[in-house]
């Protein structure tokens, strides 16, 4: 089956700071993936939509210049978390579509930590 | 506006007892009705996709069916790996690839 590799698995900076979080698609070529945002004992909130080659889609409320999203490769989506505060403190997990299968694989996320 | 709520919030069955979790969902009209499992620090695991009512998927101890208004997914005689929480998540016609998830059901089973 489809695999997305995400990367780093867990991460803590400090206030201020910005961090980047990868996500690849290893064995298939993904023109959209998707990046959410998880709180403790809740769900996933899709936070914005990654296209190859062009700017990324926000969901109403979040902030595009504090999560930047990068797609340049079939393979590769970055978010970066601009000037971190604690508030951001969250679970990351980005997905694709595989056009094989009929669902989307997700990542295995990103503990992010701001201190 | 999409809307999945999933019930119960959290499940404690004795392993071999088998359950239901209930996946009721609101969608102007569906497109695809998504069965994951997630465990604490991961991503979540594709399970089932299902298209239309009536629909029936089945995966080891696992089983998915969909009506209009609601998904279950059965357990029969669950194992202790079993444990998770199971999310449901709805694509809506015309929402593009947007997902709209459910706030899940954490499931114990105890040995």
């Amino acid at each position: 089956g489809a695999v997305v590799s995400q990367h780093p698995s867990r991460v803590i900076c400090k206030s201020g700071t910005s961090v980047k979080i990868e996500c690849r698609s290893l064995d298939f070529q993904a023109t959209t993936m998707f990046w959410y945002r998880q709180f403790p004992k809740k769900s996933l909130m899709l936070m914005a939509t990654s296209n190859e080659g062009s700017k990324a889609t926000y969901e109403q409320g979040v902030e595009k210049d504090k999560f930047l999203i990068n797609h340049a490769s079939l393979t590769l989506s970055t978010l970066t978390v601009t000037s971190a505060h604690p508030e951001d403190s969250s679970f990351y997990i980005c997905s694709a579509r595989d056009l094989r299968v009929d669902g989307y694989t997700f990542g295995s996320g990103t503990r992010l930590t701001v201190v | 506006e999409d809307q999945v709520t999933q019930s119960p919030e959290a499940l404690r069955l004795q392993e071999g007892e088998s359950s239901s979790l209930n996946c009721s969902y609101t969608v102007s009209g569906l497109r695809g009705l998504f069965w994951y499992r997630q465990d604490p620090g991961k991503g979540p695991e594709f399970l089932f996709t299902l298209y239309s009512a009536g629909e029936e998927k089945e995966k080891e101890r696992l089983k998915a069916t969909l009506t209009k208004k609601e998904s279950f997914l059965h357990i029969t005689a669950p194992k202790p790996e079993d444990s998770a929480t199971y999310l449901c998540a709805v694509q809506a016609l015309g929402a593009g690839n947007m997902l709209t998830f459910g706030g899940g059901t954490r499931l114990m089973v105890k040995p």
